[in-house]
């Protein structure tokens, strides 16, 4: 069972449209993060959310964490080609010195000059 | 500040036989995590080490199993291998603690054939 669902799975746009990814899960999380990942290369942390209804900006990009903590949104402002990747979110479960971190499938984005 | 290192970058074994994989976090990190990455199941936790024990496990055979040295530095061992086991094999490292933010080496991408 995936327990966090990005949509949409494959994203393709042209250089200054304006997109937003989701990731949606039934669980409630402790925080939430998302990462971009390039082409061979590993995924790089982008932000944390920790707070339910917390929203966080990284110049074009706008992250959003749901009231209940269940559900995150991503949105770009004018794409451009440098944001290409695959975007992934990432739940966190924690309690005491265990925890669990669980990602999502990811978004495939394409910015198009 | 050097970032995550993994060696070799890639690796070709035939079925049935044994791999090791080397990880090297970032300096001051303590936790290191391994992922598998597949186009069909997306990253997928593998196992957590933290001062040279097992701390958090995720879903996969016995097969697959880790270690940590004194230095942090972290190897995993994949044992008679199946094709199945063919992926991009991911290193992080992150700090002890909340919120156990991840930083990604470049992977290591294991063909079986």
């Amino acid at each position: 069972t995936q327990l966090l669902e990005q949509s949409p799975q494959f994203l393709s746009i042209q250089e200054g449209e304006n997109l937003t990814v989701y990731c949606n899960s039934s669980s409630v999380f402790s925080s939430l993060q998302w990462y971009r990942q390039e082409p061979g290369e590993g995924p790089v942390l982008l932000v944390t959310v920790v707070t339910g209804g917390e929203v966080k900006k990284l110049k074009r990009l706008t992250f959003q964490f749901g009231d209940a903590r269940k559900d995150s949104s991503l949105h770009i402002t004018a794409a451009q080609p440098g944001d290409t990747g695959l975007y992934l979110c990432a739940g966190i479960h924690s309690g005491g010195s265990n925890y669990k971190l669980t990602f999502g499938k990811g978004t495939l984005l394409t910015v198009n000059p | 500040k050097a970032g995550v290192t993994q060696t070799p970058r890639y690796l070709i074994k035939t079925r049935g036989q044994q791999v090791t994989l080397s990880c090297s976090p970032i300096s001051g990190h303590r936790s290191v995590s391994w992922y598998q990455q597949t186009p069909g199941q997306g990253l997928q936790f593998l196992f957590e080490y933290f001062s040279e024990t097992q701390r958090n496990k995720g879903n996969f055979p016995g097969r697959f199993s880790g270690r940590q040295f004194s230095n942090s530095r972290s190897e995993m061992n994949v044992s008679t291998l199946e094709l199945g086991d063919s992926a991009l094999y991911l290193c992080a490292s992150s700090w002890s603690g909340p919120p156990y933010e991840q930083y990604f080496g470049p992977g290591t991408r294991l063909t079986v054939t």
